[in-house]
């Protein structure tokens, strides 16, 4: 069955340090995979994604992402981390021809402290 | 996202009575989904429609639970008998004919069974 592993469930950085977001998947094929961010009390957005192609994948608000096979990972990283990073994220991922249904990990909450 | 909306925003019942959940998503959609956003079970799928295809109903968690989508477009997602656990936020997304393997959300309803 395939499953997301996210790992913390709160990650606190503090403004300017580097932000890891850990994820890592089950899956007997491989998935896409995709990274959201959800803002207090706004609905979810795509960060960045990966499908096929290039393994390391850029994403908006200078977040990236790089798939490894050999490690069924899928860590969200941004070199400096900003105030209005704070939010929970969440790492998903889905088999395209099992109609694009979503499998979410369960979320990890950055803080940025000043 | 801009290109999906739900109502109502926010909805409280009590336990026992019935709730329809719409979500209006843009003209032109390919695929609808539906998830659950509850404290105690994170994101999950619930039911997703594509074309004139039967829906997949895999993740609805009872038989309480159905959904519709009319005109290939306009979704409603209805629980019947309401129960506590039924609280949640229930999110509705969409992926475009232009990227068919991203989902865009819509905003959300936020019930709560009293």
């Amino acid at each position: 069955a395939q499953s997301v592993t996210q790992l913390g469930s709160h990650v606190s950085v503090s403004e300017g340090a580097l932000v890891l977001l850990r994820c890592n998947y089950s899956s007997s094929v491989p998935p896409y995979l995709f990274w959201y961010v959800q803002y207090p009390n706004q609905g979810l957005q795509l960060l960045l994604k990966y499908t096929t192609g290039a393994t390391l994948v850029k994403g908006i608000n200078g977040f990236e992402a790089e798939f490894k096979k050999s490690e069924t990972s899928f860590h969200l990283t941004k070199p400096s981390a900003h105030m209005s990073d704070a939010a929970e994220y969440f790492c998903a991922a889905c088999i395209y021809n099992q109609g694009g249904k979503l499998i979410f990990g369960q979320g990890t909450e950055l803080s940025v402290k000043p | 996202g801009a290109g999906v909306s739900q109502s109502p925003s926010n909805k409280v019942t009590e336990k026992g009575k019935d709730v329809e959940l719409r979500c209006d998503p843009i003209s032109g959609h390919t695929a609808l989904y539906w998830y659950r956003q509850s404290l105690g079970q994170g994101l999950e799928f619930l039911i997703y429609f594509q074309g004139n295809s039967a829906p997949d109903k895999s993740g609805l968690p009872s038989d309480r639970f159905s959904a519709e989508r009319t005109g290939g477009s306009v979704s409603t997602l209805t629980i019947q008998r309401t129960q506590q656990e039924d609280s949640a936020v229930y999110l509705c997304a969409v992926t475009s004919g232009a990227s068919y393997n991203e989902q865009f959300f819509g905003p959300g309803t936020r019930l709560t069974v009293l």
